[in-house]
């Protein structure tokens, strides 16, 4: 079966404009969330989707923001980029959120 | 402190060599997470477990609940386990729920 797709893998942004990363789980899967990995701060929650519904959601500011769509694909979206925002955005889908977990490749983002 | 804390940080190892990665944690868990993460980012979900031990080819892992402690021992070690082995925890309470808690990492090479 197909795996997490993440799109694009990467994007160079300039600091001030926004960007949206898309996510489509693995069929069937209803429970999608997002993960922010730097050198500095390791892996960080972000948020979590199911059945297009925000669940739950890390320490970040409401500059990063998400939804999820009726097929479960969902998007993050990071509006204002500062340069701090350079990261790899991973997301990782799961049935319901009580099973393991299937990780996309990642997004690389480069904020300049 | 982190909630997770894993050692060492770095480990070296000669092929062939038995391999352990120790994860402490100071949360509520309703699951503790084993993932290896390549260079070029991409994350593998190796073990979901809540009790007991759990193996998979090479590799084992064993959570002590009372103790809040897992680990992940590499029998027979080879240069392809050369990743980033992370552990992650799901916090107990507030119903299923993809807010994974992660270690920082530990980084191992396997040298021929």
């Amino acid at each position: 079966k197909a795996g997490v797709t993440q799109t694009p893998r990467y994007l160079i942004k300039t600091r001030g404009q926004q960007v949206t990363l898309s996510c489509s789980p693995i069929s069937g899967h209803r429970s999608v969330s997002w993960y922010q990995q730097t050198p500095g701060q390791g892996l960080q929650f972000l948020f979590e989707y199911f059945s297009e519904t925000q669940r739950n959601k890390g320490n970040f500011p409401g500059r990063f923001s998400g939804r999820q769509f009726s097929n479960s694909r969902s998007e993050m979206n990071v509006s204002t980029l500062e340069l701090g925002d350079s990261a790899l955005y991973l997301c990782a889908s799961s049935f319901d959120g009580s099973y393991g977990y299937t990780f996309g490749s990642g997004t690389r983002l480069t904020v300049v | 402190k982190n909630e997770v804390e894993q050692s060492p940080q770095n480990l070296t190892a000669q092929e062939g060599e038995f391999i352990t990665i120790n994860c402490s944690y100071s949360v509520g868990i309703s699951a503790l997470h084993w993932l290896q993460q390549h260079p070029g980012g991409g994350i593998v979900s190796l073990f979901m477990l809540s009790s007991g031990k759990k193996k998979h080819g090479r590799l084992i892992a064993t959570i002590n609940i009372q103790e809040k402690h897992s680990s992940l021992h590499i029998t027979a070690s080879h240069p392809r386990d050369s990743a980033v082995y992370i552990c992650a925890v799901s916090p107990s309470g507030g119903g299923a729920t993809n807010k994974l808690i992660f270690g920082t990492g530990t980084l191992l090479a396997v040298q021929p």
